[in-house]
């Protein structure tokens, strides 16, 4: 069955620190794949998203890199902010046409000041 | 950017009785929507898929008559829990996906915390 796996330990960086964050799938050949903030408490807020033949995406302080040879996906944050505290969830589409997303487990980010 | 709310934002209620939980898209029209469950420290688990005016597809493991979806429009969904357990309490989070800007692509609410005791 399709899994997505992503560090479930949380992730300590110092202010101003890149973070990266990691996310590997299995039995799956994705179209594209996203990555959502969540906010305790709250729902998921879309932040990018990268297709197949896309290599790297960049917004802002954000990059995500896509080897789907390795299956895996690659989540920075540069310049890392306290703000930046949340947890980071991968998502993949099932292709199905039906366009049913879904999420890995997360990874909690924490960004010291 | 498209927002979807959904109402009520927590609700705790006692045990057997049923809670009602709406999901609207607000400025698009949604092609389908979605109905997620979170539990603590946990990810989001797909639970059903609806289409305005169809029923609704449930993922395996859910059961359709505890969980009933209604998709009466293209603007608004609902999850009605019926006959709630303790068991039953969780974070549930809806989605609605359309065609904004000539895209599709897909938001989430806020959530509804749930509470049953």
């Amino acid at each position: 069955s399709q899994k997505i796996e992503q560090n479930s330990e949380a992730l300590n960086i110092q202010e101003g620190k890149t973070a990266t964050l990691t996310c590997n799938y299995t039995n799956y050949s994705p179209a594209y794949l996203q990555w959502y903030r969540q906010d305790p408490g709250r729902g998921p807020v879309f932040l990018l998203l990268i297709r197949e033949n896309e290599k790297e995406k960049r917004k802002e302080r954000l990059k995500v890199t896509f080897d789907t040879t390795l299956k895996q996906s690659l989540f920075h944050i540069t310049a890392s902010q306290p703000a930046d505290s949340a947890t980071y969830l991968c998502a993949l589409d099932k292709d199905t046409g039906g366009f049913k997303t879904i999420f890995g487990a997360g990874t909690r980010l924490f960004v010291k000041a | 950017g498209a927002v979807v709310s959904q109402h009520p934002s927590w609700v705790i209620c006692k045990s057997g009785t049923s809670v009602k939980i709406e999901c609207r898209s607000l400025d698009f029209q949604a092609t389908t929507m979605f109905w997620y469950r979170q539990f603590p420290k946990q990810s989001l688990m797909l639970m059903a898929t609806s289409n305005e005016g169809s029923k609704a597809t449930y993922e395996q493991g859910v059961e359709k008559d505890k969980f009933l979806i209604n998709h009466a429009s293209l603007t608004l969904s609902t999850l009605t829990v019926t006959s709630a357990h303790p068991e039953d309490s969780s974070f549930y989070i809806c989605s609605a996906r359309g065609y904004i800007r000539g895209s599709n692509e897909q938001f989430f609410g806020p959530g509804t915390r749930l509470t049953v005791l």
